[in-house]
């Protein structure tokens, strides 16, 4: 039962890399999305997608971008990495964007990110 | 605008206590909340949720209740185990119901 998988789980960055964050999940849901957790912040979306071909930006986008060019993977890309995104990225999915008890939102197990 | 928050970051009970935990939020016109429990190292895990037109909603162990008039739900968890130990958050959807706006959690701490 893999749910949403997120890799890597733990990554180190210098200040000014790029990298992408992977999330793949095997339920066939339509919308996914993508948080960061930060030490007394609470979830904080970033992007989401409801559907393959089609994204849009949450509440904190900035030096963020994604792709859904299928209905399973919705990559986040940090394109030029800075301290301020030390975070722990959470991604998940679920059938629709209003989740409820018959369909829940499953979440990944976290990127933990740090920037230095 | 919209934000979701919890009255108390932390919450500190004795097995078999009932524990409630505490959600205030802002926009009136929120229809539509969900409780999530997120264990250390895992992502968070939906528990329960309540619409609006409800105000008492019931599962194991746990029950929701949402005061519309003073914007406020809460969380009772019945028989509080160490396995309760997490941080809790509640979420409601944003206005256009596109995405969930979480509040900040509040960590409950169950000892023996």
């Amino acid at each position: 039962n893999a749910g949403v998988t997120q890799t890597p789980k733990f990554q180190v960055l210098k200040t000014g890399q790029s990298m992408t964050l992977q999330c793949a999940q095997d339920m066939n849901h339509e919308y996914m999305s993508w948080y960061r957790q930060d030490p007394g912040m609470g979830l904080r979306l970033i992007h989401y997608s409801v559907g393959a071909g089609i994204t849009d930006q949450g509440e904190v986008p900035n030096g963020y971008n994604v792709s859904r060019s299928t209905t399973e993977d919705f990559p986040l890309r940090l394109l030029s990495a800075a301290p301020s995104q030390t975070s722990v990225y959470f991604c998940a999915s679920s059938q629709n964007s209003v989740p409820n008890s018959n369909q829940p939102q499953h979440f990944g197990d976290g990127t933990r990110l740090s920037i230095l | 605008g919209e934000s979701v928050g919890l009255h108390l970051p932390t919450l500190s009970v004795q097995e078999g206590d009932n524990s409630i935990i505490n959600c205030a939020y802002s926009n009136s016109a929120s229809d539509y909340f969900i409780w999530y429990k997120q264990e250390s190292g895992k992502g968070p895990q939906f528990i329960i949720d309540i619409r609006s037109n409800m105000d008492k909603r019931q599962g194991q162990r746990v029950t929701v209740l949402l005061n519309k008039t003073v914007k406020h739900l809460s969380l009772q968890i019945a028989a509080t185990q160490p396995g309760d130990s997490a941080v809790y958050f509640c979420a409601d959807l944003n206005q256009a119901g596109t995405a969930l706006i979480f509040g900040k959690g509040t960590t409950l701490s169950v000892s023996s």
